[in-house]
């Protein structure tokens, strides 16, 4: 079964601190790695995509890692700002004919305190 | 473009009534997908659309949920009766066709349903 872990459930870091984001997977054939960000009453917002060739991604401050061998993959902020206060999902999807098909991680909620 | 548009952003009902949650997707696309979230299980994918015809609606969890898109533009999810365990946030969200990138989805920001 296609299943997204990810870790931790909540973080809670200082303005200005960098901080990782942790997500494990297990959906085969893999076909790419995404991370959203989702902010409170707001739907999900893609931040990066990865395919397989691919390790690193990068999208402002947003860092994305992707390690196909361990299937696993990081997401890094650095120099946080009140506004990165979101969950961040880490969805992948499945190559083949149900590329359609998303598996999504249940999220990280971040907190970002002044 | 506007994204993709939900109606209501809140709904609030009882026990046993009929609620229609509307979504319309981003012009041009040809998918378009009905989400819940929770907290207990986060993003739940209920069923898609090609082309206005539904293709997988494994993830509808009960006969009490149906969706329907009668065009291209226009999309309904319907809860008839509604329960209190139906209470979450649903997404509608539209990508393109398979091939053209990534086939990303964007999404509409939700409808949060509460059911007393």
């Amino acid at each position: 079964k296609n299943q997204v872990e990810q870790s931790p459930q909540s973080l809670i870091i200082l303005e200005g601190k960098n901080c990782t984001l942790q997500c494990n997977y297990t959906v085969s054939p893999f076909s790419n790695l995404r991370w959203y960000k989702q902010d409170t009453g707001r739907g999900p917002v893609s931040l990066t995509i990865m395919t397989f060739s691919e390790n690193t991604k990068s999208n402002g401050r947003y860092t994305a890692t992707l390690d196909a061998d361990t299937k696993q993959s990081s997401l890094h902020i650095t120099a946080s700002q009140l506004s990165d206060s979101a969950s961040y999902i880490c969805v992948v999807s499945a190559s083949g004919g149900s590329n359609y098909k998303l598996t999504f991680g249940k999220g990280t909620l971040l907190t970002v305190n002044p | 473009d506007a994204g993709v548009i939900q109606s209501p952003r809140h709904e609030v009902t009882e026990m046993g009534q009929e609620v229609t949650l509307r979504c319309k997707p981003i012009s041009g696309h040809d998918y378009l997908f009905w989400y819940r979230q929770t907290m207990m299980r986060g993003l739940e994918l209920l069923i898609y659309f090609n082309n206005n015809v539904p293709i997988d609606d494994s993830g509808m969890p009960e006969d009490r949920f149906s969706a329907k898109m009668p065009n291209a533009s226009f999309s309904t999810l319907k809860i008839q009766p509604s329960e209190p365990r139906d209470s979450a946030v649903y997404f509608c969200a539209s990508r393109t066709a398979p091939g053209q990138g990534f086939n990303e989805q964007f999404f509409g920001p939700g409808t949060r349903l509460t059911v007393l």
